[in-house]
């Protein structure tokens, strides 16, 4: 019930497509669901965060869709740039409690 | 320029060797966290801390060990009884329960630990 599970593993797309990755989780108690990005060698930054009260949430090109009643939440990166190739992770926790992370999506952007 | 560094940036560890690996915070931060990244597993939580003297093990604490005697600093041992210790090891920080709920998590740039 603590799991997140994060799909595809990889994604590759083609410079302007649109870039989707997805997430589902079990646990209804989960009120925070936030999205990392990683370079390699790097360590992840946050990227967007978005809470259950709301559907969508949008910074720029990125996009992050929420639906509670599926338990599910999906990054949407918009206008994919080659500067965007990196792995992302989903997470997700209950208030003051540890993050549980997703396996990661390796996303390659190509011109 | 806040932040969190981790050292060294490579490790080689050899049997039966104990090493330790450096994190410190620079952000005031209350709360830190190590965290062991291996290929398609994503970030698994070793130990975290809240407040100063005192931690928590995570989902995979066994070979590992730590200690917070200062606020900015949380040093990770990796013991001769963690059998695969190949991995990259990030540490992160967070403003913790202080800070209210849901506080972001920074991350340093983390250091690779092989075995020789």
């Amino acid at each position: 019930q603590q799991q997140v599970k994060q799909s595809p593993q990889s994604l590759i797309v083609q410079k302007g497509g649109i870039s989707i990755i997805n997430c589902a989780y079990e646990n209804t108690a989960f009120d925070y669901f936030p999205w990392y990005q990683q370079f390699p060698g790097k360590g992840p930054a946050l990227l967007i965060a978005i809470r259950p009260d709301v559907s969508e949430k949008k910074e720029g090109r990125f996009t992050i869709s929420f639906n509670k009643s599926a338990k599910q939440f999906s990054l949407h990166i918009m206008d994919s740039q080659p500067g965007d190739s990196a792995t992302y992770f989903c997470a997700a926790s209950k208030y003051t409690d540890k993050l549980i992370f997703g396996t990661g999506t390796r996303l390659q952007v190509f011109p | 320029d806040g932040g969190i560094t981790q050292s060294p940036k490579y490790l080689f560890r050899k049997e039966g060797q104990n090493v330790t690996l450096s994190c410190e915070q620079n952000l005031n931060h209350d709360a830190m966290y190590w965290y062991r990244q291996d290929p398609g597993q994503g970030l698994r939580l070793i130990y975290y801390s809240q407040i100063v003297n005192d931690f928590q093990k995570g989902d995979i604490a066994e070979g590992y060990s730590v200690s917070r005697e200062k606020k900015e600093s949380f040093p990770l041992t990796v013991t001769s009884a963690q059998k695969n210790p190949t991995a990259f090891y990030l540490c992160a920080s967070s403003m913790g329960p202080t800070g209210g709920g849901n506080q972001p998590q920074h991350f340093g740039d983390g250091t690779r630990l092989s075995i020789l």
